[in-house]
């Protein structure tokens, strides 16, 4: 069965410091992964994915992701955290198996203190 | 830009009623969802289309039904609402290329009394 784990309910993280939002994943075929971040009252807005070729994929408001075959991994970071990067944070997997369901971790919240 | 409307974003409606949530996407996608979002669960999908008329049961349809008719709205109905319905609701929408992600509207926060 297609899961995805993010084992950490909250970072915590000053400002200025980079920042890691851990996720692992489980599909049968090749994986399609995807991060999205929902601040307070709104929906998720996509951040960025891997579908194939280069492992670093960069996104939206200066994250980057890095695909870990090996380690069945998607790790969100960024360099440098600001106070606004703070909001829930939710990584996805599309599995190979020609489904259109995508699987949901159970979100990560990302405190950054100035 | 992608642009998912939910018809409210906050709802209060009594146990026993039939409740209705409407979703409207402008982007001509093929693909709509609905999922519910619970602290601590994550993303549940509870019923998603991939064509007008055309549906499929997610992780969670009990007590739900859906309606497609047209293929920019995709409405969620709770047929007799319960307190354990109480959740944020979530709609999305996509294309059907496997490399391009979901869209999301805003949300509907659904409080059943």
């Amino acid at each position: 069965a297609q899961s995805v784990a993010q084992p950490e309910d909250q970072v915590n993280v000053a400002e200025g410091n980079p920042l890691t939002v851990k996720c692992t994943y489980s599909v049968s075929g090749n994986p399609y992964l995807f991060w999205y971040v929902q601040y307070p009252n709104r929906g998720l807005q996509f951040l960025l994915k891997y579908i194939t070729g280069d492992n670093l994929v960069k996104g939206s408001y200066g994250f980057e992701a890095e695909f870990n075959k090996s380690q069945t991994s998607f790790h969100l970071k960024k360099p440098s955290a600001l106070v606004s990067d703070s909001a829930l944070y939710f990584c996805a997997v599309r599995g190979g198996d020609s489904s259109y369901k995508l699987i949901f971790g159970s979100g990560t919240r990302l405190l950054v203190r100035p | 830009d992608v642009k998912v409307t939910q018809s409210s974003r906050y709802l209060v409606k009594r146990t026993g009623e039939k409740v209705f949530l409407e979703c409207v996407q402008d982007m001509d996608h093929e693909n709509m969802f609905w999922y519910r979002q619970d602290p601590g669960l994550g993303l549940r999908l509870i019923y998603f289309s991939y064509d007008v008329k055309m549906k499929e049961k997610g992780d969670i349809p009990e007590g739900y039904s859906v309606s497609r008719e047209k293929k920019e709205r995709f409405s969620l109905i709770l047929e007799s609402a319960s307190t354990n319905q109480t959740s944020m609701y979530l709609c999305a929408s996509s294309s059907r290329a496997w490399n391009q992600p979901q869209h999301f509207g805003d949300g509907t926060r659904l409080s059943i009394l």
